[in-house]
Formats: C-alpha cells, structure tokens, sequence
C-alpha cells in the first residue's frame, strides 16, 4: 500500500459543483501539503498544515479551501469548481524532521 | 524572491549516453537545492539534495549535480542512462519545503 494515498485519482466534475479532493498518510508525519501542477508551470503551492491545528494559505490559495481531520488526513475542496482548476493535483507529507517530501500519485481533476 | 529556472522542457537521448539536465536558481539567501523526478502517472520522488558541504551530490539510480555557487546553479548529471530514466525531472529550491520553488520540469525522453 501507498504511504500517501489520494482519492479519487481521476474526476471529471461540472462547472459550479463542490467537489473535494482527499488525501491519507500512513508515515506518520506531521506536516502535509497541496500542490497543484500544470504543464509548462511546474508545482504550486496551494496549502499546508504543520499539524492539525495549523492552516497556512499558499501561493494560489484562491478558490480552494483545505480541512485538517486528523494528523493523516488533509482534504482540498473546491467550493465551486471553474475550467481553470483543472489539472493535477497532488498531496505531500514531509516529517518536520527532514527536508524530504513524499507525494502521493495525483489526482487528475477536469472541469468542464 | 526565490525563483529556479530550467532552461530544457525536453531532453531527447539516446540509451547508454550521458545526459545534463540544466538548472539555476536565484536567492538573496542560502537555500536547499533538490532534484525530484516524475514518472508517468506518479508522484514525485526524491532523487537527490544539497543542503551544504560537499558541493557534488549523488542521488539515487546512479544521478548526481553539482552545485556551483558562483553560478547559482545545479545541473543534474547521468553518465549513461537507461530507458526507464524516461520521465519529468523538477530542480527546486528553497529553505523549508512549505518555502520550496519549483522549477517547470524537463521531460527526459531516452530512446534506444
């Protein structure tokens, strides 16, 4: 099993529709991340949380909304999808005491 | 501001061959330099990192990059790659992953 899982892997939603994205870890780190990556613009960074208390925007925060369950979950929603959230969106987890991140597979989302 | 430049989007080669994959950075500060790769349909992994001392880095699956501070730069480097070095490989820098610029990606596409 993956130690960083998203689900769905692929959605294709409306328009206007809420739709969330979520992702679970299971190596036990404290801090997780949303990425969004589009071609030709490399990863960016949406939110992270340091832990479940903790909420921080990032980059292009705008239009999306995160939520901090528990320490192994963190979930992206999109309140009310456009054309242009579509992408590849990804999670990442990352031990506060290392520099490495781990990502989970992706979730490709269209909007249409 | 930190920003990170890839100047390939794509790199034809040829198995067996060396490859240099291009990458430079800028920052009014000391930063973290990594490598991350992309295989299709998967997350990103880590493939090697510079956080100081020795300025030659090696990676997983026989990479390396050397990091030269006069020219704010970080090329990865294969002496002979294979075809299942077929993939997206991102350079990113920064201190502290939820600070982390990610560079646009160079496709490797490595023909027999």
């Amino acid at each position: 099993d993956a130690d960083v899982t998203q689900t769905p892997r692929n959605r294709i939603t409306k328009t206007g529709k809420r739709i969330m994205l979520e992702c679970s870890q299971t190596k036990g780190h404290d801090r997780m991340y949303w990425y969004r990556q589009d071609p030709g613009l490399g990863l960016r960074l949406i939110y992270y949380s340091f832990d479940v208390k903790d909420i921080n925007k990032g980059e292009i925060s705008d239009g999306y909304s995160v939520s901090r369950q528990a320490q192994a979950k963190f979930s992206l929603s999109l309140e009310s999808a456009i054309p242009n959230q579509t992408a590849l969106y990804f999670c990442a987890t990352q031990s506060y005491r290392d520099t490495e991140a781990f990502f989970g597979q992706g979730t490709r989302l269209t909007v249409v | 501001a930190q920003s990170v430049t890839q100047l390939d989007s794509q790199v034809p080669v040829f198995e067996e061959a060396p490859v240099e994959l291009r990458c430079n950075y800028s920052s009014s500060v000391s930063v973290y330099l990594f490598w991350y790769v992309q295989y299709p349909n998967q997350g990103l992994q880590l493939l090697l990192k510079y956080l100081s001392g020795s300025t030659l880095v090696k990676g997983i699956n026989g990479f390396e990059a050397e990091f030269n501070k006069s020219q704010t730069s970080f090329h990865l480097r294969k002496p002979s790659v294979h075809i299942s070095d077929t993939a997206e490989y991102f350079c990113a820098v920064g201190k502290g992953f939820q600070k982390l610029v990610f560079g646009t990606g160079t496709r490797l596409l490595v023909s027999p």
